[in-house]
């Protein structure tokens, strides 16, 4: 089964500043889509942004843009001018066209 | 569409007793997921049903627990007899065929005593 690694469980960032999330992925296949998600503390689970494996240009939405690095199974989240509304679990999410497999999370907290 | 739709929000319950955790996905999509989320573990897929049909429980942590999809608007989580360790936030996912974003319920937070 595709694996999904967060390596940093907590983060920290001051508003406005810039942060970067880490995830990398282990998969053999070739067609496959990446999500980071966000959890607030309401628990709802709420799409950052998605990424398709075929495509070589980085996914951008307002202040969150990824790096995707397909040969190196990478795939961080760039979170700009953050917002204290940003603080969050984030999860990044590998989906093979089957199965949705999880990475167990990063904590982000927006420092004022 | 009203989303995922999770039931209960919440459910305590004591060790021992069968608990039933039930979704309804967004009509038309074709596959739903069963995750578990905890602090140690994060999330975790238990599930994951194609057209109704269970494709792969390896997920599943024991014989206690168990999953159907009888039609694309219903599925069940079911766990008998119930554990304190089984206590965590359930959720209940469904996606389009084309994936273009998977869509959760609210969960359900379960508390076995």
């Amino acid at each position: 089964a595709q694996t999904v690694t967060q390596s940093q469980p907590e983060m920290s960032v001051q508003e406005a500043e810039t942060v970067t999330l880490s995830c990398t992925y282990d998969t053999s296949e070739n067609n496959y889509y990446l999500f980071w998600y966000k959890q607030p503390p309401s628990r709802q689970m709420i799409l950052v942004i998605r990424q398709e494996a075929y495509k070589q240009q980085n996914a951008t939405e307002n202040r969150f843009s990824v790096n995707f690095q397909k040969a190196a199974k990478s795939f961080s989240l760039k979170i700009s001018d953050s917002q204290l509304g940003d603080t969050a679990m984030y999860f990044c999410a590998f989906d093979n066209n089957n199965d949705m497999r999880f990475g167990a999370g990063t904590r982000l907290t927006v420092k004022p | 569409d009203a989303g995922v739709i999770q039931s209960p929000r919440h459910e305590v319950t004591e060790m021992g007793q069968e608990v039933t955790l039930r979704c309804k996905p967004i009509s038309g999509h074709n596959s739903l997921f069963w995750y578990r989320q905890t602090m140690m573990r994060g999330l975790e897929l238990l599930i994951y049903f194609n057209n109704n049909v269970p494709i792969d429980d390896s997920g599943m942590p024991e014989d206690r627990f168990s999953a159907k999809m009888p039609n694309a608007s219903f599925s069940t989580l079911k766990i008998q007899p119930s554990e304190p360790r089984d206590s965590a936030v359930y959720f209940c996912a469904s996606i389009k065929v084309d994936r273009a974003e998977a869509f959760f319920g609210q969960g359900t937070r379960l508390t076995v005593v």
